[in-house]
């Protein structure tokens, strides 16, 4: 069964440095999301992507955050300076488009701040 | 606001047992609601998806219900095993911003032998 892809597992990074998380998503999903779950709290929504261009982004999704798809499989999530509060669980999701709605998560990619 | 409240907030069974969590929201206008499954580091996995004029919904052993009016949700799990030790978290989606999922604070459920 095809699934979301995450890469890698666990992140480590100082405070200050850029990072790149990486998301392959469902090949023939359309919409892509990244979401962040602070450890032992909600999950929060960051912003979504529709047709290589952002559809939506929450208070969260600063200038600091930038998504990309370079290559038509990959989706990414850059960090350009992090913060000890970047440290958390992002998720990646997609969808195919249909009217389900239903969203397909990552395994996540646990980002530590130090 | 639109928020989503779940209770309990952690749940100790003993495996076998039944057990319900609750979840209440209120988000408007309301286009569906579903229930995750979400394993300790990992991802959270789709249990059941409920729009507006479903009042329940199975998967195996998982039965969620939903009154629209009251604004309320329950997940019952029947004979639960070892393997539904897990955070349970309810999800609501507004009819026009179907793009951004509403999270509930979850259930930490914990079955033990």
């Amino acid at each position: 069964e095809p699934e979301v892809t995450q890469t890698p597992s666990h992140q480590v990074t100082q405070m200050g440095q850029e990072v790149i998380l990486r998301c392959v998503p469902i090949s023939n999903h359309l919409y892509f999301y990244w979401y962040r779950q602070i450890l032992g709290q909600k999950v929060e929504f960051l912003v979504s992507f529709y047709n290589n261009e952002i559809s939506e982004k929450s208070e969260i999704f600063d200038d600091q955050f930038s998504v990309e798809r370079p290559d038509g499989s990959n989706f990414t999530l850059k960090i350009r300076s992090t913060k000890l509060e970047d440290s958390a669980m992002y998720f990646c999701a997609s969808y195919p488009g249909t009217a389900s709605y239903e969203q397909y998560f990552g395994p996540g990619t646990r980002l530590t701040v130090t | 606001k639109n928020q989503v409240e779940q209770s309990p907030q952690s749940l100790i069974i003993l495996e076998g047992k039944n057990c319900t969590l609750q979840c209440n929201y209120t988000v408007s206008p309301f286009s569906n609601l579903r229930w995750y499954k979400q394993d300790t580091g990992r991802g959270p996995v789709s249990l059941t998806i409920m729009t507006f004029s479903e009042n329940t919904k199975s998967n195996g052993r998982y039965t969620a219900t939903l009154d629209a009016d009251t604004k309320q949700s329950s997940l019952h799990i029947t004979a639960s095993q070892l393997s539904d030790s897990a955070s349970y978290i309810c999800v609501v989606i507004r009819s026009y911003n179907t793009d951004k999922l509403i999270f509930g604070t979850g259930t930490r459920l914990q079955v033990f032998p």
